[in-house]
C-alpha cells in the first residue's frame, strides 16, 4: 500500500529553467511534508518542508506548494542548476510517537539539469 | 564536521552471519532511527529510539536488534542473515517535539551472498 507516490521516475531540464518535481498521497492524516534528495552513494538530505496549515513555503530556489483537497504537492526549483541534478523523495508525516514521526516516503524522482 | 555518521560504509556477508552497524550523531538529536532502502527504493522505518528508549518498532524480524547506549548512539545487530536483508540501511536522528525533521547518515550498503 504506497500511500505517497511520486509517479514520475526521471525529469531532465535544462539549466536555468523550472524544475517542477510532483508527489501524491492517499492518507488524510498525513499533516506534515517534507522533500528531500539524494545524491549517490549519500543519505537523503532535507531540503524544505510544509506544514498541513500552509499551501506554499519557499527558501531560496526550492518552493514547495501543498493541495490539501488534491492531496498532491509540489516541489518547484527555479532557476535549475546542475548541481540539482540527483533523486528527490518526497516524504510524508501523520503519526508520531513521543518524540518520534513515522516518515512515509515516495520512490523518488531522478532530476537531470542539463547545460 | 559529519551531523550522522554510520559505519561500516559496505558490508558483505555470508547468509547466516550476525553483523552490526553502527551509527553517531553529533547534532545534540534526542530521537534516533533506522530506516531501511530495499531493491525497489522504498525507504522504509524500520525503529525509533528516544534518549536509549525504543519508542517506534515497525513489523520487522526479530533477528533485527536496535541497542542504544546512549542518546548519540544507535546501533543495528542483525543475526542469521538471509539474503533478503540486502539493502542500504540508514540512521538518522531528529529534535523534538515531533520529530518530522529527520537527518540522515550516509548509508550502509549491505550484501549478504
Amino acid at each position: 500500500d504506497q500511500q505517497v507516490k511520486q509517479n514520475s521516475p526521471s525529469l531532465s531540464v535544462q539549466e536555468g529553467r523550472i524544475s517542477i518535481l510532483n508527489c501524491d498521497y492517499t492518507n488524510s492524516m498525513f499533516d506534515y511534508f517534507l522533500w528531500y534528495k539524494k545524491y549517490p552513494a549519500e543519505g537523503p538530505t532535507f531540503l524544505i518542508s510544509i506544514s498541513s496549515i500552509k499551501d506554499k513555503n519557499e527558501d531560496g530556489r526550492f518552493t514547495v506548494f501543498l493541495n490539501k483537497s488534491a492531496k498532491h504537492l509540489s516541489l518547484h526549483i527555479v532557476p535549475s542548476q546542475p548541481g540539482d541534478s540527483a533523486v528527490y523523495f518526497c516524504a510524508a508525516s501523520g503519526e508520531f510517537r513521543g518524540t518520534a514521526s513515522k516518515l512515509t516516503f515516495g520512490t523518488g524522482t531522478r532530476l537531470q539539469v542539463t547545460l | 564536521d559529519t551531523a550522522v555518521s554510520q559505519t561500516p560504509k559496505y558490508l558483505v556477508t555470508q547468509m547466516g552471519n550476525d553483523k552490526s552497524i553502527k551509527c553517531e550523531q553529533n547534532l545534540g538529536h534526542d530521537t534516533m532511527y533506522w530506516y531501511k532502502q530495499d531493491s525497489k527504493k522504498f525507504l522504509k522505518i524500520m525503529f525509533s529510539y528516544n534518549n536509549k528508549e525504543l519508542i517506534i518498532n515497525e513489523t520487522v524480524p526479530n533477528r533485527f536488534s536496535p541497542k542504544s547506549p546512549d542518546k548519540a548512539h544507535l546501533n543495528l545487530h542483525i543475526n542469521s542473515l538471509e539474503l533478503g536483508d540486502s539493502a542500504v540501511y540508514f540512521c538518522a536522528s531528529s529534535l523534538q517535539p515531533r520529530g518530522e525533521t529527520q537527518y540522515f547518515g550516509p548509508g550502509t550498503r549491505l550484501l549478504v551472498l
